[in-house]
């Protein structure tokens, strides 16, 4: 069956520091590809997406690239901020498909 | 356009009482997902609805949980005689179409079984 995994956090860092996010899954044929961030008290927000090879996904400063030859999906941000402190993450969508399927998710937090 | 929204956002029930999470999906939107995030987990589907017709509720347990989405209404998730292993956040996601659309979800119920 399709399965995401991804680092586990929590992931601390200085504000202006780098961000990267290990992403990689399992599942048949060519699935679609997102990352989703949790703030604090809110639900899931897409925060980016690739539906086939070697697309990029970006966002707000995130991107994100479908590696089909490594099956993965890693998150990276050149300089965070404290506003990025959230939990992230990784799902695929199987084509001719509805639901996601999650990673663990991963928390980050960015001190000042 | 309001998002969209779920509640109660937190709820307690004690072991063998019923459980019922609602969900008003966005404006326009006719398909309704729920997922269930257990403590340390990532989030795991349980059922997709459209109006009046479950298509799909591979994740949903075999008993107990039941979920509907009638045609006027928000959709529920019912939980009956809860258990401790029930306590998680549950998620309700809404798309205005199937598949390629995107899922925008809802800040979730807490659910806690004492």
């Amino acid at each position: 069956g399709n399965s995401v995994t991804q680092m586990e956090g929590p992931v601390t860092l200085s504000e202006e520091a780098f961000l990267t996010i290990n992403c990689t899954y399992t599942a048949t044929g060519y699935p679609s590809l997102f990352w989703y961030v949790q703030y604090p008290g809110e639900g899931l927000q897409l925060l980016l997406k690739a539906t086939k090879a070697d697309d990029k996904g970006s966002n707000k400063g995130f991107e994100a690239t479908y590696r089909k030859e490594t099956t993965s999906f890693h998150l990276e941000k050149g300089s965070v901020q404290v506003s990025d402190s959230a939990v992230y993450f990784c799902a695929l969508r199987k084509a001719a498909g509805n639901k996601l399927t999650f990673g663990g998710g991963t928390r980050v937090l960015v001190k000042p | 356009n309001a998002g969209v929204m779920q509640n109660p956002r937190h709820l307690v029930r004690r072991r063998g009482q019923e459980a019922r999470l609602r969900c008003s999906p966005m404006k326009g939107h006719s398909h309704v997902y729920w997922y269930r995030q257990l403590p340390e987990e990532g989030l795991k589907f349980m059922v997709y609805l459209q109006k009046e017709n479950i298509i799909d509720e591979s994740g949903m347990p075999k008993e107990r949980f039941s979920a509907e989405f009638p045609k006027e209404g928000p959709s529920i998730l019912r939980i009956q005689q809860v258990v401790r292993g029930d306590s998680a956040a549950y998620f309700c996601a809404s798309s205005v179409g199937g598949e390629t659309h995107e899922q925008y979800f809802g800040p979730g119920t807490r659910l806690t079984v004492t």
